[in-house]
């Protein structure tokens, strides 16, 4: 079974850092990309960027001009998305998806909720 | 970006009902198309890749279809469970961009 695990919900202040992680199980964690997407309040899913777990590259949106950073850690099978410099509206529900072979996301974690507030 | 719309927005429909939700794609995109239904506070769930085929252990009552700008897909007989909210997702080309959703309610 595959499973995908994020951490736990966080609170910021604007201007920092939040480290979002994700946990897999239940397949090779090197064969599968690993996507972040978020949700805004009363917005749609915004793609943020992804990584080839395999050689640790990654492509970003470029709404996030520098501020998002996505790695892995393949010895736990985990994959981290984090975002500096935080804003207001960063204020989302923030999901990692693998990215199956035909391209589609075919398994979701359980999402992650980010609220950023003075 | 690819622009993706769907339609309706929302939509009220009874158990055992046939229901229709499209999407449209601002360019083409082949049949890099998906479907996934989400219910509140729970992850996303694939139901359909390649605009037309279903995930493993989807129920067969979800029917994808369309190439190139034009995508549907029909739940031919609804049950409980499928009250929640569809998105289709383009994945042809980055950024990946979803529909708004539509969100399927009990009649």
């Amino acid at each position: 079974q595959v499973h995908l695990v994020q951490s736990g919900a966080e609170v910021k202040k604007p201007g920092a850092s939040v480290k979002v992680s994700c946990k897999t199980s239940g397949y090779t964690f090197a064969s599968y990309d690993i996507h972040w997407v978020r949700q805004a309040p009363g917005q749609r899913l915004e793609w943020m960027g992804w990584i080839n777990i395999g050689n640790g590259k990654t492509k970003n949106s470029q709404n996030f001009q520098g501020r998002l950073t996505i790695t892995r850690d393949t010895s736990a099978s985990t994959a981290y998305m984090e975002v500096s410099s935080l804003r207001v509206e960063d204020t989302a529900l923030y999901y990692c998806a693998r990215r199956g072979v035909y391209g589609d996301y075919d398994y979701w974690g359980q999402g992650t909720l980010v609220t950023v507030s003075s | 970006d690819i622009q993706m719309t769907q339609s309706p927005s929302s939509l009220s429909a009874s158990v055992g009902d046939r229901v229709t939700i499209t999407c449209r794609a601002s360019q083409g995109i082949s049949n890099n198309l998906a479907w996934f239904r989400q219910k509140p506070g729970k992850a996303p769930r694939s139901l359909i890749y390649a605009a037309s085929s279903l995930q493993s252990g989807v129920s067969s009552n979800f029917t994808g279809s369309g190439s190139g700008t034009d995508f549907t897909l029909i739940i031919s007989s609804l049950q409980p469970e499928d009250f929640a909210t569809y998105y289709c997702q383009q994945y042809d080309d980055y950024p990946c961009t979803f529909g708004q959703g539509t969100k399927l309610e009990i009649k």
